[in-house]
């Protein structure tokens, strides 16, 4: 399985303020997914994030507010932008399971980098 | 569209004793279904699939889930639960007939507290 980290692992912000967060896989692969959990809420995907192309945001999410970079095939940022009290949760990365050559199966989450905005 | 139930939002189990937490699903075509364990302050650890093939699959840490597509259900089993078990687990299904592709949907977690 492909190990991903996460920075920061957690922050504590003020409102107006924006937030990089880096995710790292120790492996090449073509998609990275971000995903955010609010508190005590499921996961919801924010975005797909494709090397050498745009993001794909999911409906409710847009760029000017998550902008994603994705300049390699081992590396994504997603930034939280003018963050609000509402921005609070946990933002998580993640990868298809490529390296099994059966894309599409499973998914590998990083640990998580947990946002409370104050 | 595809969704995923989890009927109850937290299981109580003695240690010992057998523990079930189920999920169904919805998906147009056919699903890859995955079960998700997350202890607190972690990230999602994978913990087993359906992909196709036996309907009981074999996971991390002795748990199995059984794939029922009449019912669609793939409820989550362990023989005998441990302390250790207690964290928050999530059911997820990707429609493997989906445009997208790609778009994993999850469940909304229930929480299994294991008593000594």
């Amino acid at each position: 399985s492909a190990v991903i980290s996460q920075k920061p692992s957690r922050d504590i912000c003020q409102r107006g303020t924006s937030l990089t967060i880096q995710c790292q896989v120790d492996s090449q692969v073509t998609m990275m997914f971000w995903y955010r959990q609010q508190p005590g809420q499921s996961l919801t995907l924010i975005a797909t994030a494709n090397q050498g192309s745009e993001a794909t945001y999911e409906s409710g999410f847009v760029i000017d507010k998550f902008p994603i970079s994705r300049p390699n095939l081992t590396f994504s940022t997603l930034t939280v932008s003018n963050m609000s009290p509402e921005d609070s949760s946990i933002y998580l990365c993640s990868v298809d399971d490529e390296a099994s050559g059966r894309h599409g199966e499973t998914q590998y989450f990083g640990p998580g980098t947990r946002l409370l905005v104050l | 569209a595809q969704s995923v139930a989890q009927p109850e939002d937290q299981v109580n189990v003695a240690e010992g004793n057998p523990l079930t937490v189920k999920c169904t699903y919805s998906v147009s075509g056919n699903p890859y279904l995955f079960w998700y364990v997350q202890y607190p302050n972690r990230g999602l650890q994978f913990l087993l699939k359906y992909i196709t093939g036996d309907n009981l699959v074999k996971g991390s840490y002795g748990f199995e889930a059984e794939f029922n597509k009449s019912q669609t259900s793939f409820h989550l089993k362990k023989p005998s639960a441990l302390v250790s078990d207690s964290a928050l687990y999530f059911c997820a299904v990707r429609d493997i007939l989906d445009n997208a592709g790609n778009m994993l949907t999850f469940g909304g977690g229930t929480r299994l507290m294991v008593k000594p």
